[in-house]
């Protein structure tokens, strides 16, 4: 079955700073590929995604990015802010099927 | 609008008892997901739903878990007998429909702790 890894499990940058995590997955018939940010305590919020006919997509400071052929996705935070601070969980849904396969999260503190 | 409600949002349970663990869909979305996080984990995917019918329950764990939704809205997981290693909090997540990766909003959780 699809396998999600997730890089790296901590983040710490300087506020105003980027941020950048890597996610590979192992299922090629993978298509749909969302990424999530959580606070303590909280549900998942969906921030971003990516389907598979395209290689990057972004919205303001997140953007996301798709390499198919190495079966990597990227997310990339710019000009970081102490409220970025959060775990961020990428996740792929496989050929077939709608379920969420999740990597094991980055935990990412911004620093005033 | 109203988003995915899920109820209670703790439970605390001695093992061995039987639990059932609720959740609201987001209106007019036909597809609900249940999924599992333990500490420090990733959303582990549990089972889900397209209108009434359990399109994949491949990653419900045994037999003791099992997940009903009647009416195509209201979703019910229940678990019997229930174990220490049950303890996780239960999300729920819904979406307009399935086929071509709708994006999945996310209930607030069932924490539920098994003693």
């Amino acid at each position: 079955g699809e396998n999600v890894e997730q890089h790296p499990s901590t983040l710490s940058v300087q506020e105003g700073d980027s941020a950048v995590i890597k996610c590979t997955y192992s299922d090629s018939a993978s298509n749909y590929f969302p990424w999530y940010k959580q606070e303590l305590g909280k549900r998942p919020q969906l921030i971003i995604d990516i389907r598979s006919n395209v290689g990057e997509k972004k919205d303001q400071r997140i953007a996301v990015t798709l390499n198919k052929t190495a079966k990597h996705f990227s997310l990339h935070i710019t000009e970081t802010q102490p409220e970025d601070s959060a775990v961020y969980f990428c996740a792929a849904v496989g050929w077939n099927t709608d379920k969420l396969i999740f990597g094991t999260g980055t935990r990412l503190q911004v620093f005033p | 609008g109203a988003g995915v409600s899920q109820t209670p949002s703790n439970k605390v349970t001695e093992k061995g008892k039987y639990v059932e663990l609720r959740c609201d869909p987001i209106s007019g979305h036909t597809a609900l997901y249940w999924y599992r996080q333990s500490l420090g984990q990733g959303p582990e995917f549990l089972i889900y739903f397209q209108g009434t019918g359990a399109a994949d329950d491949s990653g419900l764990p045994n037999d003791r878990f099992f997940a009903v939704r009647p009416e195509g809205s209201v979703s019910t997981l229940k678990i019997q007998r229930t174990e220490r290693g049950d303890s996780a909090v239960y999300l729920c997540a819904s979406s307009l429909s399935t086929g071509i990766s709708y994006e999945q909003y996310f209930g607030p959780g069932t924490r539920l702790t098994v003693t």
